[in-house]
């Protein structure tokens, strides 16, 4: 049974980088060759933001929103892959899920139960 | 990107009510739609993908309906544990969008 746990501090300061993994267990990234892995994001009380996704060969689209301050990397041999996020500030503050997605369809069939992230000094 | 804009924001309803929510796309995403159930504090659920499937575990009393830019999530007889948000989301291209979501509360 597929299942995705996001770990990571649950706290960062202004300005510095937050780094989020996902591990995934029950199915293998590697062989998931029909699926992206993506990560969405949600600030309290407001609505679902995607954040981007990754092919398990390393193919990645990120959200224009959030310009050049996102990469998102896979490990294969450890079954995870990972979210960063420049240069945050409060706006950045959100539960962050990871997910997995139809290729095809694009939709998030498998979450994991969320993260929350608070941007603060 | 494209918007995508659902109505009602909110709506109050009774056990046994059936309850329809729209979403429309800004420009044209074919089926590319789905929509997910959010309780609080828990991660969003699939309910319906490709417009107007069923996912795996869903009860038939969720159905979806649309093409182009307009579509529709029906709950025929609302059920105590359907009282949630609903979110759409396209996947017709990157970046993918959600809708700003319907919460739907007890009468």
């Amino acid at each position: 049974q597929l299942q995705l746990q996001e770990s990571g501090p649950g706290l960062v300061k202004p300005s510095e980088t937050l780094s989020l993994t996902c591990t995934v267990s029950g199915v293998s990234i590697s062989s998931s060759t029909t699926f992206y892995w993506g990560w969405i994001r949600q600030p309290p009380g407001k609505g679902l933001e995607w954040v981007g996704s990754i092919y398990y060969s390393g193919n990645t689209h990120y959200n224009p929103s959030l310009k050049s301050r996102v990469t998102i990397s896979v490990d294969t041999s450890k079954n995870q892959f990972s979210l960063k996020v420049t240069s945050v500030t409060g706006a950045d503050t959100a539960v962050y899920y990871c997910a997995r997605h139809e290729a095809v369809a694009g939709s998030f069939d498998s979450w994991g139960q969320g993260t929350l992230v608070t941007v603060s000094s | 990107d494209i918007q995508m804009t659902q109505s009602p924001s909110s709506v109050a309803a009774s056990v046994g009510d059936r309850v329809t929510i729209t979403c429309r796309a800004s420009q044209g995403i074919r089926s590319y739609l789905a929509w997910y159930q959010q309780k609080p504090g828990k991660a969003p659920q699939l309910l319906i993908y490709a417009a107007s499937s069923l996912q795996s575990g869903v009860p038939l009393r969720f159905s979806g309906s649309g093409s182009g830019t307009d579509f529709t999530l029906t709950i025929s007889s609302l059920q105590p544990e359907d009282f949630a948000t609903y979110y759409c989301q396209q996947a017709n291209s990157f970046p993918y969008t959600f809708g700003q979501g319907t919460k739907l509360e007890i009468k």
